[in-house]
């Protein structure tokens, strides 16, 4: 069956250093999006990308990075870990051009920064 | 900015009733609404989707109504079990071109046996 994963499931990493989260799907999917999930905020959009070679900026975008280099994966960078970045991630991925298509989700990284 | 909010944040129900759960959201250009379960350390499982053009969705013992005019939508959930416990989210799909999800914060449902 087609899926969503993410690897790793937990990470523990102390700060400024660099951290990079997979999340592969099998849907061949041309959307795919990274959220964080905090208490009190809910799920926030970091980066998201339409294609192979596309990413945009969420509303949460900075101390992140992505590159999209294939249509399966999306990995996520934090190129110098903070405090503030403990948090969920989730990786997800939807179908077409259309805007009109369901979202999928992968069961989340639980990132802690030290 | 497209804003969404859930009421009520939390709800306790004894099993077997009938509960509906409200979620608003201030932008009605939309694509589409989305209704998902979590479960406690779990990931993100779609239970409904609606389209902009269409006014519900029915899925078992879930049925989802959408408002686009008013910018509202209900999850109605019949004959609850204490299986139905966990955070439900409401998501809407806008943004012109650059269409994305905004969530709001969820329910966090407790069904009693």
């Amino acid at each position: 069956d087609a899926e969503i994963t993410q690897s790793p499931r937990h990470k523990i990493t102390e700060t400024g250093r660099q951290v990079t989260l997979a999340c592969h799907q099998t849907w061949n999917h041309n959307n795919m999006f990274w959220y964080r999930q905090d208490l009190g905020h809910g799920l926030r959009l970091i980066h998201y990308s339409y294609g192979v070679h596309d990413t945009n900026k969420g509303e949460v975008s900075d101390g992140y990075s992505v590159s999209r280099s294939n249509t399966e994966d999306l990995p996520l960078t934090l190129e110098s870990a903070a405090s503030s970045q403990t948090s969920v991630y989730f990786c997800a991925s939807s179908g077409g051009l259309s805007a009109y298509n369901e979202q999928f989700f992968g069961p989340g990284t639980r990132l802690t920064v030290l | 900015k497209q804003e969404v909010t859930q009421i009520p944040a939390a709800l306790s129900v004894p099993e077997g009733e009938n509960l509906v759960l409200n979620c608003s959201f201030t932008d009605s250009a939309i694509y589409n609404l989305q209704w998902f379960r979590q479960d406690p350390g779990k990931g993100l499982t779609s239970l409904l989707l609606i389209q902009s053009s269409q006014r519900e969705q029915t899925s078992g013992r879930l049925n989802a109504s959408l408002d686009k005019s008013s910018g509202r939508s209900t999850l109605y959930i019949a004959a609850s079990q204490p299986g139905d416990s966990a955070t439900y989210l409401c998501a809407v799909k806008s943004g012109g071109s650059n269409y994305k999800l905004t969530f709001g914060k969820g329910t966090l449902l407790t069904v009693n046996p």
